[in-house]
């Protein structure tokens, strides 16, 4: 099983729509929550962390189930500017005595999100 | 727009040459990373450094090695290139400790192919 699953997508959906998507996780140590955003051949960056209390940034919500081991994202609104490949991110404590954490990260597969006009 | 670099980003080369992609930040980070990405599959880690003299292997197994001489170098080296290796490698840095939220910074990648 891997560590972070995403559904892969694609997902096809017209400007305006609000859509969701969903990850889960296997390891129940994990600390820390982000949802990345990678462009087509493109590197990928820093979207939003996610806070177990929920967070919002303008049309993306960001959801966390410690309980399901559940991670979602929801864009409202969507833009053409949204096509792209959303990628779940998890950080667990890892290394030395105490649980020391060093930042690894493992990452989703992604899920691909095209916005047509 | 984060402060971190690689070359080269393209690279078309023989099988069993040697090479080495190059990765720098100006951000003063402690933290490198090393990622491997084939098109349209999830981020491997291979190589990761929690600063000057310390390299570890990540979580996927790779014939590259890397050094940390100085904070803001972090090249990868492969002895002997094979088709096996062709991928894309990405390069990303963090600040260290929680207060940095974390967030690694990513490179434009080095998109290698062997043939």
């Amino acid at each position: 099983r891997k560590e972070v699953e995403q559904d892969p997508g694609p997902f096809n959906v017209p400007e305006g729509a609000t859509v969701a998507f969903n990850c889960t996780y296997s390891n129940s140590a994990s600390q820390s929550f982000f949802w990345y955003r990678q462009d087509c051949r493109k590197e990928p960056k820093l979207l939003m962390s996610v806070y177990s209390s929920g967070n919002e940034d303008g049309r993306f919500t960001a959801q966390l189930n410690r309980a399901s081991q559940y991670i979602s994202l929801l864009i409202r609104d969507s833009k053409l500017s949204d096509s792209a490949t959303y990628l779940c991110v998890v950080r667990w404590r890892s290394g030395g005595a105490g649980g020391t954490s060093y930042g690894k990260l493992t990452f989703g597969q992604g899920t691909i999100l095209t916005v047509h006009p | 727009e984060a402060d971190i670099y690689q070359t080269p980003r393209y690279l078309v080369i023989g099988t069993g040459k040697k090479i080495t992609l190059e990765c720098s930040q100006t951000m003063g980070h402690d933290k490198m990373y090393w990622y491997q990405q084939d098109p349209g599959m999830e981020l491997h880690l291979i190589h990761y450094s929690y600063g000057v003299n310390s390299t570890e292997k990540g979580d996927l197994s790779s014939e590259s090695t890397v050094s940390r001489i100085r904070t803001e170098h972090f090249p990868l080296t492969l002895e002997s290139a094979r088709p096996s290796h062709t991928s894309q490698y990405l390069c990303a840095s963090s600040a260290f400790g929680a207060g940095s939220g974390y967030e690694q910074y990513f490179g434009p990648g080095t998109r290698l192919t062997v043939t």
